[in-house]
């Protein structure tokens, strides 16, 4: 069966500070995964997008990494500021069907 | 990119009465998505909202309950049908566009059924 799971579930952390929260995935076969950001009472909106070949990229204080052999993907966020609060999601894509598999999110709190 | 507007922004109806949500994009999109958060969750695809012809929908999902009109390639509805509390969530628009990964989202609709 096609699951993500994200973790921790939640987080809280100090403003200045990093962190990383962890996907694992055993979406197959793989095309591509994603991390959003979802504001309160907003959509997502999208960090970034990794396939097969790339183990990681950086958008701005976002890195996401990606493991495919161990099917699991970081995003570690630099220098916390209090608008990173927010629901972060990962989300991956089977190759065919155009499906997009959805993990439960990993709120986070930055606090001052 | 592709910027999406939603309306309503939120509602509160009762139960038994239908809602129709209105999504927007600011340009041509083959591939447009209803999904539903429901509070606390991650989103769940609804259907696929195909212009032309019937929506594509997902598993647990009934087009008797949620009824989607795409009549061109900018715009798309969804209506909630005899709505019970169980339908309160947010309802999201979303498109994929063409020779992209990238698939946008809306600003959602909040839905509340009393």
């Amino acid at each position: 069966k096609n699951q993500v799971e994200q973790s921790p579930q939640s987080l809280i952390i100090l403003e200045g500070k990093n962190c990383t929260l962890q996907c694992n995935y055993t979406v197959s076969p793989f095309s591509n995964l994603r991390w959003y950001k979802q504001d309160t009472g907003r959509g997502p909106v999208s960090l970034t997008i990794m396939t097969f070949s790339e183990n990681t990229k950086s958008n701005g204080r976002y890195t996401a990494t990606l493991d495919a052999d161990t099917k699991q993907s970081s995003l570690h966020i630099t220098a916390s500021q209090l608008s990173d609060s927010a629901s972060y999601i990962c989300v991956v894509s089977a190759k065919y069907g155009n499906k997009l598999v959805f993990g439960a999110g990993t709120i986070l709190r930055v606090k001052s | 990119s592709a910027v999406i507007s939603q309306k309503p922004s939120r509602d509160i109806c009762q139960r038994g009465t239908s809602l129709t949500i209105q999504c927007q994009v600011d340009s041509q999109v083959t591939m447009m998505f209803w999904y539903r958060q429901q509070p606390g969750q991650s989103l769940t695809l609804i259907a696929t909202a195909n212009q032309g012809s019937e929506a594509t929908y997902e598993s647990g999902f009934v087009i008797d309950k949620f009824p989607i009109s795409r009549p061109n390639l900018t715009f798309s509805t969804l209506t909630v049908s005899n709505m019970s509390p169980e339908d309160s969530s947010i309802y999201l628009c979303s498109v994929e566009l063409m020779l992209s990964y990238e698939q946008y989202f809306g600003p959602g609709t909040r839905l509340t059924v009393t």
